[in-house]
């Protein structure tokens, strides 16, 4: 069966200070990948996405970047964190079309404070 | 892209009582329609979906209704229960070809009165 890995769970940063989340899928080849970061008692917003190694889509522009060294690895990073990076931050992986998948699996997240 | 919209923002029902949430969409040629289930400080998880080419799915006590042609569809819970309780998100998947993007809606808080 598939599984979806997020760290850390929780995690305070200063600001100005870097980032790296890293997310691993295990049981699965070439998912798509995702990234999703939630502000508090708000929405989903998708941040990036990745139809496959070195494959980057970003959404929204902003202090965050993604990469996809491996086929089921996908980290996110900041080089300085700002006060508005602070949020719930989600990886997901979905089966691409071609091979029937519809539905995400989310990560269980990353609670990121910058303080 | 896709503009998604889910109404109410937030709903109380009674124990017991029936709970309907609403999604509209822009994109006509969206085919995939799930709902997502967020309790507080967890991931969201998917509790239905539905496929255009069927009009209505169920499993257990909750359904989800499509209409296409108003671009349009709805979760139902009935027998509503305490760990019903969360927030609940549509998250219907656009024409984009090649990716499974999904575009969630703003969610809707349920609670569920005892």
């Amino acid at each position: 069966s598939q599984t979806i890995h997020q760290w850390p769970a929780t995690l305070v940063q200063p600001v100005g200070s870097p980032l790296s989340l890293e997310c691993t899928v295990e049981g699965t080849s070439n998912p798509n990948l995702y990234w999703y970061r939630q502000a508090a008692g708000r929405g989903l917003q998708l941040l990036f996405y990745s139809v496959g190694i070195g494959q980057i889509s970003s959404e929204v522009p902003q202090n965050l970047s993604a990469s996809r060294p491996q086929d089921r690895q996908f980290i996110l990073s900041s080089k300085k964190l700002l006060l508005s990076d602070s949020g719930f931050y989600l990886c997901a992986w979905s089966r691409p079309p071609s091979q029937g998948g519809h539905g995400y699996t989310f990560g269980s997240g990353t609670r990121l404070t910058v303080v | 892209g896709e503009n998604v919209e889910q109404h109410p923002s937030t709903l109380s029902v009674q124990e017991g009582d029936s709970a309907v949430i609403k999604c509209t969409y822009s994109d006509s040629a969206s085919n995939y329609f799930p709902w997502y289930k967020q309790e507080l400080g967890k991931r969201p998880q998917l509790i239905i979906d539905i496929r255009s080419n069927v009009g209505e799915k169920k499993d257990q006590r909750i359904a989800v209704t499509l209409n296409k042609t108003a671009k349009h569809f709805s979760l139902h819970i009935t027998e509503t229960q305490p760990e019903d309780s969360a927030v609940y998100f549509c998250a219907p998947r656009g024409s984009n070809f090649g990716n499974e993007k999904l575009t969630f809606g703003t969610g809707t808080r349920l609670t569920i009165i005892p």
